[in-house]
């Protein structure tokens, strides 16, 4: 049963300082890993989806890496800024298998 | 483009009373997901719809909760009746094509609680 744990539960930073999310996963048998951001009362918004057969996809300051043999992904936040404060979930996909989702970081930059 | 709509945002109901919750996907996405979140737990699913038939329901609780997606539009999840541990947020989520590059696009959510 693949599981997905999240490390910090919560985060808080200085604006502009450089951070790194983690998760992992305890099947490797994926086919891709997905992070989501959370606003609250919001739904979920995709920020990077990761192929099983890609190790990192960038997006503007965002930088997601994947190492599926060691079950662990990243989330590279360059130069943080308040209006990054939110809930960052980490989710991986098998192969016709629904997501699994972490508990969540919730990351607060602070001006 | 709009986004995935649910109805309503918040409910709050006595333990015994059903509850229905109403999910609209984007426009042309044939995958409808259903997830709910319980307090201080992760993210959960519970089933997929592929246009009106159901993919996958092996995340849904029990025989209180039936989801229905008829015409292969919008999408309904009763809860009937209802229970205290039922309270949570369910979100529903759609998405056009499956397989590894899927993106989800999720719904703001329907905020449950069972008093």
């Amino acid at each position: 049963k693949q599981e997905v744990t999240q490390i910090p539960a919560a985060l808080s930073v200085p604006e502009g300082e450089n951070l790194v999310l983690n998760c992992s996963f305890t099947d490797s048998a994926i086919y891709n890993l997905q992070w989501f951001r959370q606003d609250p009362g919001k739904g979920l918004t995709s920020l990077l989806l990761i192929q099983s057969s890609q190790r990192e996809q960038t997006s503007g300051r965002l930088n997601a890496s994947l190492d599926k043999s060691s079950g662990r992904s990243t989330l590279y936040i360059a130069a943080s800024q308040p209006g990054d404060s939110a809930t960052y979930l980490c989710a991986v996909q098998g192969g016709n298998t629904p997501l699994v989702f972490g508990k969540g970081t919730r990351l607060s930059v602070i001006a | 483009e709009a986004g995935v709509t649910q109805f309503p945002s918040h409910s709050v109901i006595e333990k015994g009373q059903t509850v229905t919750l109403r999910c609209d996907p984007i426009s042309g996405h044939d995958n409808l997901y259903w997830y709910r979140r319980v307090m201080g737990k992760e993210i959960k699913f519970l089933l997929h719809f592929v246009k009106e038939s159901k993919q996958d329901e092996s995340g849904m609780p029990n025989n209180r909760f039936l989801a229905e997606r008829t015409g292969g539009t919008y999408s309904t999840l009763k809860v009937q009746p209802a229970e205290l541990e039922d309270s949570g947020v369910y979100f529903c989520a759609s998405s056009q094509v499956g397989g590894a590059q899927e993106t989800q696009y999720f719904g703001p959510g329907t905020r449950l609680l069972v008093l």
